[in-house]
């Protein structure tokens, strides 16, 4: 059965960082995966999406790899700022439209 | 504007009085499913529709029912709450031709007594 971390659970930062946020999976036969944000009480919002034949895929300040032999994705938030401050969640999607989910990761940017 | 949406939004119940979350898509998506949100346990997908009438359970089902008569309206049923259904739900669509994303509604917060 596919289970995804994400690491680290919880990251406080100052304005201004660049931040890596991790998400590794156990089975390397995905579809795609997906990052997403989410505010507190709020829904989620896609913020990109990686085919399994893709290596990154890039939006504004955001950039998300996929190392599918290894089991491995990061999101990558050029010149952190306080409205990035949200729950970040990665899932995997393999071929039986049940996406798992990992439990995000907490980012606080604080000016 | 695309969206999902939810109704309703806040629900307090008690064990045992059947309810329904609605839940309406407006871009024309073949594929939409319903997870719940917990504490500790992130987000589980409860049941999805590959298209009318096509529905399938995900990982968590027990004790919830789905109907797809229309495309865009995908309702979840309670047909006898307990108190661990406590929980955030929330519906999400998305096209099911090629991997494409995800679009999920604002959540319902359901508290059963």
């Amino acid at each position: 059965k596919q289970e995804v971390t994400q690491i680290p659970a919880a990251l406080s930062v100052p304005e201004g960082e660049n931040l890596v946020l991790n998400c590794s999976f156990t089975d390397s036969a995905i579809y795609n995966l997906q990052w997403f944000r989410q505010d507190p009480g709020k829904g989620l919002t896609s913020l990109l999406l990686i085919q399994s034949s893709q290596r990154e895929q890039t939006s504004g300040r955001l950039n998300a790899s996929l190392d599918k032999s290894s089991g491995r994705s990061t999101l990558y938030i050029a010149a952190s700022q306080p409205g990035d401050s949200a729950t970040y969640l990665c899932a995997v999607e393999g071929g039986s439209y049940i996406p798992t989910f990992g439990r995000g990761t907490s980012l606080i940017v604080h000016p | 504007e695309a969206q999902v949406t939810q109704n309703p939004r806040y629900l307090i119940t008690v064990t045992g009085k059947k309810l329904t979350v609605t839940c309406s898509q407006n871009m024309n998506h073949e594929y939409m499913s319903w997870y719940r949100q917990d504490p500790g346990l992130g987000l589980r997908q409860i049941y999805y529709s590959m298209n009318v009438e096509v529905t399938d359970k995900g990982d968590v089902p027990e004790g919830y029912k789905v109907s797809r008569k229309e495309k865009r309206n995908f309702p979840l049923i309670l047909e006898s709450p307990s108190p661990n259904q406590t929980s955030l739900y929330f519906c999400a669509s998305r096209m099911l031709a090629g991997p494409s994303e995800q679009y999920f509604g604002p959540g319902t917060r359901l508290t059963v007594t």
